[in-house]
């Protein structure tokens, strides 16, 4: 069984740039949850993809969107990259959006803002 | 809003040393806990859970119960290794409001230091 496989595992880029970040599910699971995790901090909750649809949304703005693929592999994008945005970007995979479904972490994509 | 509290940390303990790591929670409904593990360099593991009230999750040693009186959910090992070594977080699942998502809301985050 694959695990959760997240691509790049290291990115810089500078203010005002644009950025997507992959995230391959474990094999049979149909949901996505985004996390940004800032140095020093607990995971903060970006957004769920379920079945291609976002199933809900933290408190993020809007040059924070994603999407979902067929495969249930799933983007992240950020637009207008600020510096605040450096983080470790988390993406979990689970058989159901809901509450009681576990959810099976990455290891991450490591992001510096410059 | 949802929220989980842990205890200030770094905590730093010798080997086969008595753990506890304090965690509490805001959350309306009846949220499920959990406790995860980070690992150097890895993504987060999930250590424990506890879906009702006054259930024990357990795994490795370590054990939590979900307190609802105190809205608590404390991390216990009655002995830790080097190898415990990471940061530990509490986080809460709720499904209030009508919410269809499982939304994770995490805490800080509590740094275990084991010494041999």
């Amino acid at each position: 069984e694959t695990g959760v496989t997240q691509s790049p595992t290291h990115l810089i880029k500078t203010r005002g740039q644009q950025v997507t970040l992959r995230c391959s599910s474990q094999s049979g699971h149909n949901t996505v949850s985004w996390y940004q995790q800032a140095l020093g901090q607990g995971p903060q909750f970006i957004f769920q993809y379920y079945r291609e649809e976002e199933n809900g949304r933290g408190n993020f703005p809007p040059r924070f969107s994603g999407l979902q693929f067929p495969n249930y592999s799933s983007e992240l994008n950020v637009n207008a990259l600020e510096l605040d945005d450096s983080a470790l970007y988390l993406c979990a995979s689970s058989l159901g959006g809901q509450a009681i479904h576990e959810q099976f972490f990455g290891p991450g994509t490591r992001l510096t803002v410059l | 809003g949802d929220s989980v509290t842990q205890m200030e940390g770094p905590v730093t303990l010798s080997e086969e040393a008595f753990l506890t790591i304090n965690c509490t929670y805001t959350a309306t409904g009846y949220p499920s806990l959990f406790w995860y593990v980070q690992y150097p360099g890895e993504g987060l593991q999930l250590l424990l859970k506890a879906t009702k009230a006054d259930d024990k999750g357990s795994n490795k040693g370590f054990e939590a119960t979900y307190r609802k009186e105190t809205t608590s959910f404390h991390l216990e090992k009655g002995s830790v290794q080097v190898s415990d070594s990471a940061v530990y977080f509490c986080a809460l699942a709720s499904n209030a409001g009508g919410t269809s998502y499982g939304k994770l809301t995490f805490g800080q985050g509590t740094i275990l230091t084991v010494h041999p």
